[in-house]
């Protein structure tokens, strides 16, 4: 089992409607967890942090976390052809000497206009 | 405030060849992680330097080292260089606190293995 899943999509949605980005992860221990989108051939860029149980909304983006269910996820209203990306999932804990954060393998994301 | 410096941003090498690679973090970020990114493997981690000292390891061959400057300024080195080498290299930089805290990544240098 991977430390930190996604499904590898393409995930296809119209311009306007929500996307739906999922991300589940192994270690219970977890304390922090961030989205970023990576366009292809450019570096990752943070979208989102979330620490705590509930949703954090920044703009038309939404990221909620289940500390119990292990789940985090990532809601993007409105969608725009702009937002086609990958978008990675990073969770991150406490580890001998400081942190330990993983990665997944990410989701690609298609809004179609 | 400047963003994660990444030098050089290309570079094409041939097999056997060593490579040194520069990240200069965010002013005040004091950890520096490095990743290896290629199309069939996303991102896999190398290494983490805190003040000086690598404290995280990834499961790369010796080939591939690393340090970090009193400065933050890291650097990472890859020896004997084999075609699947060929990869973009991220550096990430983050601030340390009570809780890890986000990276934030550089462009990146494309290596290529020829």
């Amino acid at each position: 089992q991977k430390e930190v899943e996604q499904n590898s999509g393409p995930l296809s949605v119209p311009e306007g409607a929500i996307a739906s980005l999922n991300c589940t992860y192994s270690d219970r221990v977890s304390q922090s967890f961030f989205w970023y989108r990576q366009y292809s051939g450019k570096s990752p860029e943070l979208i989102m942090s979330i620490y705590s149980n509930g949703d954090k909304e920044d703009g038309r983006f939404t990221a909620q976390l289940n500390k119990a269910s292990q789940y985090v996820s990532l809601l993007i209203r409105d969608s725009q052809p702009s937002d086609s990306a990958t978008y990675l999932c990073a969770v991150s804990r406490a580890d001998t000497g400081g942190f330990k954060t993983i990665f997944g393998a990410g989701t690609r994301l298609f809004v179609k206009a | 405030k400047a963003g994660v410096t990444q030098t050089p941003r290309y570079l094409i090498k041939t097999r056997g060849q060593q490579v040194t690679l520069s990240c200069s973090p965010i002013s005040g970020h004091r950890s520096v992680s490095w990743y290896q990114q290629t199309p069939g493997q996303g991102l896999q981690f190398l290494f983490e330097y805190f003040s000086e000292t690598q404290r995280n390891k990834g499961n790369f061959p010796g080939r591939f080292s690393g340090r970090q400057f009193s400065n933050s300024r890291s650097e990472m080195n890859v020896s004997t260089l084999e075609l699947g080498d060929s990869a973009l290299y991220l550096c990430a930089s983050s601030l340390e606190g009570l809780r890890n805290q986000p990276q934030h990544f550089g462009d990146g240098t494309r290596l290529s293995i020829l």
